[in-house]
């Protein structure tokens, strides 16, 4: 099955402790993206990808890393979380870099104490 | 800059009825314009897409509007179902030279009444 898989799916931790988020797609896609959603401010994209080794920031890229050593990985850093991090994160692929459908994955909320 | 205003956040609709919700975008888009649908604990996932060549699509109850002079999409919902009900985005690509991104409106709330 075609799919986006986000792992892990709930999280609670303290502030300054790093964590990392996965990501992985099974559909060979060159783009991959994250995205957090607040109430209110729908979904801001944080850090992209175009392909293996090239990433980009997006549009709240603060605070968050990224890597993409791999085409069906795209894992996201927080390196010492904070409470205004407190968010639900999607990531997200496509075949392509424009005007291709993204595929989401199921979700990750984060709550940072 | 880059930016994408979607009205209204919340709308309530007796089944059968039809829906609209609208978006407006910022100068420098390019040239795709997709509607997203998210369901309660779920991604969002594509359901209508359109490009600047066109002026309007439709998929069975669903159509979608585009005025690039004006600068604004809407989404057209007719015949209204239950599980019509969902938070759905609009969205609009903002590319350069090396760069690609997609900004999506703050979202609606659509709520369809039995």
């Amino acid at each position: 099955e075609a799919q986006v898989t986000q792992n892990p799916r709930y999280l609670i931790t303290v502030t300054g402790k790093k964590l990392t988020v996965t990501c992985s797609q099974n559909m060979n896609h060159e783009y991959m993206s994250w995205y957090r959603q607040d109430p209110g401010l729908g979904l801001r994209q944080i850090y992209y990808s175009m392909n293996v080794e090239v990433t980009d920031k997006g549009d709240v890229p603060e605070g968050y890393k990224v890597s993409r050593k791999e085409k069906r990985n795209f894992p996201l850093i927080l390196e010492s979380p904070s409470p205004n991090q407190t968010s639900l994160y999607f990531c997200a692929s496509s075949f392509r870099q424009k005007d291709y459908e993204q595929y989401f994955g199921p979700g990750t909320r984060l709550t940072v104490t | 800059g880059e930016n994408v205003e979607q009205h209204p956040s919340t709308l309530s609709v007796q089944e059968g009825d039809s829906a609209v919700i609208k978006c407006t975008y910022s100068d420098s888009a390019s040239n795709y314009f997709p509607w997203y649908k998210q369901e309660l604990g779920k991604g969002p996932q594509l359901i209508i897409d359109i490009r600047s060549n066109v002026g309007e699509k439709k998929d069975q109850r669903i159509a979608v509007t585009l005025n690039k002079t004006a600068k604004h999409f809407s989404l057209h919902i007719t015949e209204t179902q239950p599980e019509d009900s969902a938070v759905y985005f609009c969205a609009a690509i903002f590319s350069g030279d090396s760069s690609y991104k997609l900004i999506f409106g703050s979202g609606t709330r659509l709520l369809v009444r039995p």
